[in-house]
């Protein structure tokens, strides 16, 4: 199946610094990738999705200026989470759309886990 | 109302065991049905989709009710290896920008 990475795996960081977070698609090409959180105990949360070379539509309640997202190409997206503070704290996980396949295959990143002290 | 519910468990069954999971989703015009599975601290993973005749792969079986607007899971013959958590995941849009809306997730212990 097709695969999907993110890199860094883990990160531990202190309040006030912001993090990367990157996603690719290894072996085909995501027109649109999703950015997921999920905190402990609880279901994934669709923060944003993005569209290469678009603007990134957030879900409500996430803030556009402090999770910044880029999809620059069709195999890459970046989160960037801006002044991250502990209760940024969660696991992050991307997800990468087939352009060239069916629509409803959507592939999952292995998630980054972000701890902020 | 959450989009998708799911009872968050847990269930504890015994090697063997039948096991059913059940998830209620609330825009009626959701057009496509998942079940994931996720282990600790990974990503979910496809375990099947869900078609309106309900389908079957192997031990696992899923339908869908659109009148009733839930799709369950039922899972035979219990395997240590099941243990993780269920998650059901609707995907609503009518274009391939269609968005997934994932449950808490159901959470199953399989013990010898």
């Amino acid at each position: 199946g097709a695969v999907v990475s993110q890199h860094p795996s883990r990160v531990i960081c202190k309040s006030g610094t912001s993090v990367k977070i990157e996603c690719r698609s290894l072996d085909f090409q995501a027109t649109t990738m999703f950015w997921y959180r999920q905190f402990p105990k609880q279901s994934l949360m669709l923060m944003a999705t993005s569209n290469e070379g678009s603007k990134a539509t957030y879900e409500q309640g996430v803030e556009k200026d402090k999770f910044l997202i880029n999809h620059a190409s069709l195999t890459l997206s970046t989160l960037t989470v801006t002044s991250a503070h502990p209760e940024d704290s969660s696991f992050y996980i991307c997800s990468a759309r087939d352009g060239a396949g069916s629509y409803n295959e959507q592939f999952f990143g292995p998630g980054t886990r972000l701890t902020v002290l | 109302r959450k989009e998708v519910e799911q009872d968050p468990g847990p269930f504890n069954v015994p090697e063997g065991a039948t096991v059913a999971f059940n998830c209620t989703y609330s825009n009626s015009a959701s057009q496509s049905f998942f079940w994931y599975r996720q282990d600790c601290r990974k990503e979910p993973k496809l375990l099947m989709s869900v078609y309106s005749s309900g389908n079957e792969d192997g031990r696992f079986t899923a339908q869908l009710n659109r009148a009733s607007q839930y799709i369950s899971l039922l899972i035979r013959d219990s395997k240590l290896s099941d243990s993780a958590t269920y998650l059901c995941a609707v995907r609503t849009g009518g274009t391939s920008y269609g968005k997934l809306t994932f449950g808490q997730g159901t959470i199953l212990t399989v013990h010898p």
